[in-house]
């Protein structure tokens, strides 16, 4: 199984400010998937981020606001710019097992957008 | 565009009791994930679908694929108060490069009763 850790666990931020979340996995993975989940609903992905290539997005979702890093790896980068309340969620990464059909999820960062 | 629907999306059961998730989706797919989350949590794997007629059983759950009707059921036996939760399936994006994303279903909120 993988091993997955985000960064940060919760944070409060003010409306038009940026967050940075950060996820970092124990092995090498090709693809990282970052998902939302909004209070109270499902999971939605956001985009799924290649490392050495441009994120993909899904349809909804837009690099402007929803910047993604993959510099390696065992490592990524979701960004929420300039925030609104309705950013308000928990944003969770996600990845393969190596080998295998598991998808396994990072702990979360909640965010709350005042 | 693949649709998830699950029902119930909320289920108040009795202890000792036997209740079945539904969990259909819209478009073929050759994977099925069914994820546990406790409030303020994570999402934890239990389990994953691959085939036709494919049944998994761990501990009082029971999950069970059909693709052919595009319907997955998580069954649970003599329920105990444990098992309250919320429930997701999720169904995966055939092949090539999206590889690993997951179209997740709303959501059933179980609610074991003594």
């Amino acid at each position: 199984s993988a091993v997955i850790s985000q960064k940060p666990s919760r944070d409060i931020c003010q409306r038009g400010t940026s967050l940075t979340i950060q996820c970092q996995v124990d092995s090498q993975v090709t693809m990282m998937f970052w998902y939302r989940q909004q209070p109270g609903q499902s999971l939605t992905l956001i985009a799924t981020a290649n490392q050495g290539s441009e994120a993909t997005y899904e349809s909804g979702f837009v690099i402007d606001k929803f910047p993604i890093s993959r510099p390696n790896l065992t490592f990524s980068t979701l960004t929420v710019s300039n925030m609104s309340p309705e950013d308000s969620s928990i944003y969770l990464c996600s990845v393969g097992g190596s080998g295998s059909v598991e998808q396994y999820f990072g702990p979360g960062t909640r965010l709350t957008v005042t | 565009e693949l649709k998830v629907e699950q029902n119930p999306l909320f289920l108040s059961m009795q202890e000792g009791k036997n209740y079945t998730i539904y969990c259909n989706y819209s478009t073929t797919s050759d994977r099925l994930y069914w994820y546990r989350q406790d409030p303020g949590k994570s999402l934890e794997s239990l389990f994953v679908l691959l085939s036709n007629g494919a049944v998994k059983q761990e501990g009082r759950l029971m999950a069970s694929l059909d693709t052919k009707a595009r319907l997955s059921t998580l069954h649970i036996t003599a329920a105990v108060h444990d098992l309250s939760a919320t429930y997701f399936c999720a169904v995966g994006t055939a092949g090539g490069t999206s590889y690993g994303k997951l179209t997740f279903g709303q959501g059933t909120i179980l609610t074991v009763h003594p």
